[in-house]
């Protein structure tokens, strides 16, 4: 099974804070990565595929870089309503698997 | 616009079974894998397995085989995840997604709203 380690595991940042997050996979998953954030009690929603490919509709703050084994997403401004846990999640080979989380919270 | 709602939360005892239903609408319900995955409280997310509705072909994890099963009524539009043999280990918030499965675009990009299994 590929896995996935997310880093940090916690951040806390300000609004208007520039944040990366870092994804890295056991071995290569070429560009099949997806970011997806989590509010509490909610279900995730995507982010990013393509490992740099902004979903419709989200916001051009969110980014994401990477191939291979190494992955970021960025948030260039923090609003408000970027606080949440963020997930990284394979799709290249099954099982897919999941990043443990990155909390992200207020500074 | 595209829906996937889930049935409700359940209560089951020790080694009883659940039932989840998913129920798509705004697309062609045949033409995009479901996934099942569940999030236990606090914790991470864990992929179940998926099911392909236009011929109900399925793949279930490992740590699941055996006690996961996963089918589908095209004419309601529905998916179904069926867990066997419950345990405290299996209680957790149980999410449905739709699968995109062309290369560039592999992602989960509608999910269903969870459905919380509580085992006691």
């Amino acid at each position: 099974d590929i896995q996935l380690t997310q880093s940090p595991s916690f951040l806390s940042a300000s609004v208007g804070d520039r944040v990366t997050i870092t994804c890295r996979a056991s071995q290569g998953i070429s560009s099949y990565l997806a970011w997806y954030q989590q509010k509490p009690g909610k279900a995730p929603k995507l982010l990013i595929y393509g490992a740099s490919i902004l979903e419709s509709g989200v916001p051009s703050r969110f980014s994401g870089s990477g191939s291979g084994t190494e992955f970021t997403l960025t948030i260039s401004s923090l609003q408000p309503e970027d606080f949440a846990t963020y997930y990284c999640q394979q799709l290249d080979s099954y099982p897919r698997t999941f990043g443990q989380g990155t909390k992200l919270e207020i500074k | 616009q595209v829906h996937l709602v889930q049935s409700g939360a359940e209560v089951k005892k020790p080694g009883a079974s659940v039932k989840v239903s998913c129920k798509a609408s705004g697309y062609t319900f045949t033409a995009y894998w479901i996934h099942w995955a569940r999030q236990a409280p606090g914790q991470g997310l864990e992929w179940m397995g998926w099911i392909d509705p236009r011929g109900g072909g399925t793949q279930y994890a490992q740590n699941f085989q055996g006690r996961v099963t996963m089918t589908r009524d095209t004419s309601i539009s529905t998916t179904y995840m069926e867990l066997s043999g419950l345990t405290s280990d299996d209680m957790a918030v149980y999410f449905c997604a739709r699968g995109r499965a062309v290369a560039g675009t592999r992602s989960w990009d509608y999910w269903g709203q969870g459905t919380l299994v509580t085992v006691s």
